[in-house]
């Protein structure tokens, strides 16, 4: 069974651009969430998608935003990117309440 | 308080000893637990879920105190692949927002 795939693997990028980040969940996950970790922090909640619907999201300002598609799979869109953006955005997938698994994740780099 | 302490280490063992992790939860609410394990910039991956029980997968002991409110990780006979971060996961009833502790840092050498 594939695991969570996400891309790009990296993306680089300058201040005041935006970037799209791309996860695709397990088969049968319809749960999507993303995290932002950055060096040396712990794993930051960024939002929930379930079912195409946003149902939660963490401490961040509205430029953090992003979607879920019919298939499951979801996008992370960060706009007006500052450097305290580069970091490593993760995203995990989950059927209903079991745990959840981690896709490798993108690194961002904002110079 | 925070909601999910850990203590950020580094534990630095030699192979084959035993070392014990904990980490210690604030909601009272919080129903079930994991702890996962991340090597250094990859994603995190799960270890074993942490039953009332507690149990044993191997090497690896988890516990669950309620009464204290923590967890604990116990590994025996550490390997040199056994370096990494592990990471104390947290669920509370009705969320279905995991929180996770910061990670302790477990280095064991030769």
């Amino acid at each position: 069974e594939a695991g969570v795939t996400q891309s790009p693997t990296h993306l680089i990028k300058t201040r005041g651009q935006q970037a799209t980040l791309r996860c695709s969940p397990i088969s049968g996950h319809t749960s999507v969430y993303w995290y932002q970790q950055a060096l040396g922090l712990g794993l930051q909640f960024l939002l929930w998608y379930d079912e195409g619907e946003e149902r939660n999201r963490g401490n961040f300002p509205p430029r953090f935003s992003g979607r879920q598609f019919p298939n499951y799979s979801s996008e992370l869109n960060v706009n007006a990117l500052e450097l305290e953006d580069s970091a490593l955005y993760l995203c995990a997938s989950k059927r209903g309440t079991d745990t959840q698994y981690f896709g490798p994740g993108t690194r961002l780099t904002v110079l | 308080r925070k909601e999910v302490e850990q203590d950020p280490g580094p534990f630095n063992v030699p192979e084959g000893a035993t070392v014990a992790f904990n980490c210690t939860y604030s909601n009272s609410a919080s129903q079930s637990f994991f702890w996962y394990r991340q090597d250094c910039r990859k994603e995190p991956k799960l270890l074993m879920s942490v039953y009332s029980s507690g149990n044993e997968d191997g090497r690896f002991t988890a516990q669950l105190n309620r009464a204290s409110q923590y967890i604990s990780l116990l590994i025996r006979d550490s390997k040199l692949s056994d370096s990494a971060t592990y990471l104390c996961v947290v669920n509370t009833g009705g969320s279905y927002i995991p929180t996770f502790g910061r990670g302790t840092s477990l280095i064991v050498h030769p």
